[in-house]
């Protein structure tokens, strides 16, 4: 089975502080994606990657940056953290094209809560 | 834009049939897709439907798509109290020479005894 693994499932920060949001899968997908979900909005795309060292921005980017110096290894950062980004993380990952039938595996998600 | 809707929630009785709705806009959709996430955890891929079909089964589910009205279902038979989770529609659609994928904002689905 496809793991994608997120690091913390819980996270309290303060507001200014950096946060670094990590995400691993065993699988060598070759696409990774960071969302937000928050309460009646859904999923949000926030950035996402298609192979090592490359990033594309997604929906809603700003304050957020990400790092995917491995294949496995995908980092979402919040250089500023501020208390809008309160929410649900979500990590996932896929093969090759990204929506073309290769479905996303999801990590279980980090609750960060920023006061 | 693009655009997935969905209503947010959706109470039925243990046992009866659960139809979950969903609209979206872009009409060069390629895959509509149903997710599954149960409390505490991330999304599940349910099922998926490729665009030049009008439904699909797989055991108690059923997905049915009208391509002209944008419109997607996916009915759940005998519904049981595991069926409890919140249900997000998506379609991927092209965009920028992309493929992405547009979430609707999920239906919670509540079982009652």
């Amino acid at each position: 089975d496809v793991k994608v693994t997120q690091s913390s499932r819980y996270l309290v920060k303060r507001t200014g502080e950096k946060v670094f949001l990590e995400c691993v899968q065993d699988m060598d997908h070759e696409n990774m994606f960071w969302y937000r979900q928050d309460p009646g909005l859904g999923l949000r795309l926030i950035y996402f990657s298609y192979d090592v060292k490359m990033k594309e921005k997604g929906d809603i980017p700003e304050g957020y940056s990400v790092s995917r110096e491995k294949k496995e290894r995908f980092s979402l950062i919040l250089e500023s953290a501020s208390t809008n980004q309160t929410s649900m993380y979500l990590c996932a990952s896929s093969f090759l094209a990204y929506g073309d039938n290769s479905p996303l595996h999801f990590g279980n998600g980090t609750r960060l809560t920023v006061t | 834009g693009e655009d997935v809707e969905q209503s947010l929630f959706l109470s039925v009785r243990e046992g009866d049939s659960s139809v979950i709705n969903c609209t979206y806009t872009d009409s060069s959709s390629t895959y509509l897709y149903w997710y599954k996430q149960e409390p505490g955890a991330g999304l599940q891929l349910l099922t998926y439907i490729f665009s030049n079909m009008d439904m699909k089964q797989d055991q108690r589910l059923t997905v049915l798509l009208n391509k002209k009205d944008k419109h997607l279902s996916l009915r759940i038979a005998d519904t049981q109290t595991g069926d409890s989770a919140i249900y997000f529609c998506a379609e991927s659609i092209t965009r920028d020479s992309n493929y992405q994928l547009i979430w609707g904002a999920g239906t919670k689905l509540i079982i009652k005894p």
